[in-house]
């Protein structure tokens, strides 16, 4: 079954430190998603990318945050400079079909990284 | 108000058990709705989608109220593999499946 894959599933950094995460979507799908969990809490959306450019981004996803799609199946998410409250889970999602089809909102997650700001 | 806000738990049963968990939203222009189902420190993934003339899968129902901006998600014969955090999801009405997951709710099932 295809599945979304992600790397590394634990990185710990020091704050102020550059960190990548990566993603590998599932081949046909066309969009895709980051979205992040603090421990104990709720997930929440970071940013949504389709066509080679950001299709949405919340709050959160401030000036700090950028994310790539550099070939054609990896899929990144950098965070320049660490802070304390970036520790999280981070979910890579994708999912084949867009806003204008019915019943969209399969979104199918990775396993997640943990990042660990110290 | 909370985007989407769910009953507080945990919720324990016993195996066998029907459990029924609720959920409101906020944003009376959402049009897509969601059960996910979280195991502990795993990815999100979907239970169910909701519609609204309700539906059923399996052991699961789910029901929509429009007018009530209510969901909810009934469990019949709760099994030991059941136990998990139940998420309400529901889309945005603009943007590429935004979605807004509510806090869960924490089922445990024990024998």
């Amino acid at each position: 079954e295809p599945e979304v894959t992600q790397t590394p599933s634990h990185q710990v950094t020091q704050m102020g430190q550059e960190v990548i995460l990566r993603c590998v979507p599932i081949s046909n799908h066309l969009y895709f998603y980051w979205y992040r969990q603090i421990l104990g809490q709720k997930v929440e959306f970071l940013v949504s990318f389709y066509n080679n450019e950001i299709s949405e981004k919340s709050e959160i996803f401030d000036d700090q945050f950028s994310v790539e799609r550099p070939d054609g199946s990896n899929f990144t998410l950098k965070i320049r400079s660490t802070k304390l409250e970036d520790s999280a889970m981070y979910f890579c999602a994708s999912s084949d079909r867009g806003p204008r089809h019915t019943n969209t909102g399969e979104l199918f997650f990775g396993e997640g990284s943990r990042l660990t700001v110290l | 108000r909370k985007e989407v806000e769910q009953d507080p738990g945990p919720f324990n049963v016993p195996e066998g058990a029907t459990v029924a968990f609720n959920c409101t939203y906020s944003n009376s222009a959402s049009q897509s709705f969601f059960w996910y189902r979280q195991d502990c420190r795993k990815e999100p993934k979907l239970l169910m989608s909701v519609y609204s003339s309700g539906n059923e899968d399996g052991r699961f129902t789910a029901q929509l109220n429009r007018a009530s901006q209510y969901i909810s998600l009934l469990i019949r014969d709760s099994k030991l593999s059941d136990s998990a955090t139940y998420l309400c999801v529901v889309n945005t009405p603009r943007g590429y499946n935004k979605l807004i997951f509510g806090a869960g709710t924490r089922l445990a099932v024990h024998p």
